[in-house]
């Protein structure tokens, strides 16, 4: 049975690269997030998905960060261009559609940007 | 602004006593709170879930909520070391889909 997957476990980007990171969702999950972790700001959202529409992007996080979920059992967040304030360590999430359910995470995808 | 709140930002406890970790959200519309628990370089992974006023217990932990506060706690007794985790509560309203997220609480349980 397998969990929330998330590619590469790191990564390394020169400033004002592109650079874009993978989620695979839990099998049958219909909604899924894009986290930020960093030990300032703790967890933040980026994106949220359900049954592949954006449902909501993050505001502050809007211009140089873009989700998408091209299929139900795939997403990618894209940084462009990338900043050394960026480095942190990024989240994907789902979960079944039902507001009181568990999220289950993946093991992130550590960012450092030089 | 952070509108789940949570105390205190660290703790050290001695190995086999009581850890007191404290959560209010400032969002009146919230319904659903949960504890995770993450361990140094791991995901955060669910521990327990509180819906309804009153106390949920499951094993060494144990949960309050009272919702006209919006506050809930979470106690652990008997603290080992391996409860040493950064502990961070979620909550979500009835209308909603997302959590919101606090900024945890580091807990280190001393041998």
């Amino acid at each position: 049975d397998a969990g929330v997957t998330q590619t590469p476990r790191h990564e390394v980007a020169e400033k004002g690269q592109t650079i874009i990171l993978k989620c695979e969702p839990v099998s049958g999950h219909n909604d899924l997030f894009w986290y930020r972790q960093t030990k300032i700001q703790g967890l933040e959202l980026l994106s949220y998905f359900r049954s592949k529409s954006l449902m909501e992007d993050g505001g502050a996080f809007k211009d140089r960060f873009k989700a998408e979920m091209l299929n139900s059992s795939f997403s990618t967040l894209k940084i462009q261009p990338t900043e050394p304030k960026d480095s942190a360590v990024y989240l994907c999430a789902s979960s079944s559609d039902r507001a009181n359910t568990e999220v289950f995470f993946g093991k992130g995808t550590r960012l450092t940007v030089v | 602004q952070q509108k789940v709140q949570q105390s205190p930002e660290s703790l050290i406890v001695p190995e086999g006593g009581m850890a007191s970790l404290n959560c209010t959200s400032s969002d009146r519309n919230v319904d659903y709170f949960w504890w995770y628990r993450q361990h140094s370089g791991k995901s955060p992974k669910m521990l327990m879930s509180i819906f309804s006023n009153g106390e949920k217990e499951e094993g060494r932990f144990t949960v309050h909520l009272n919702k006209a506060s919006l506050h809930t706690s979470l106690h652990i007794r008997d603290s080992q070391p391996s409860d040493s985790a950064l502990y961070l509560c979620a909550a979500a309203s009835n209308m909603g889909y997302k959590l919101t997220f606090g900024t945890g609480t580091s807990l280190l349980v001393d041998p």
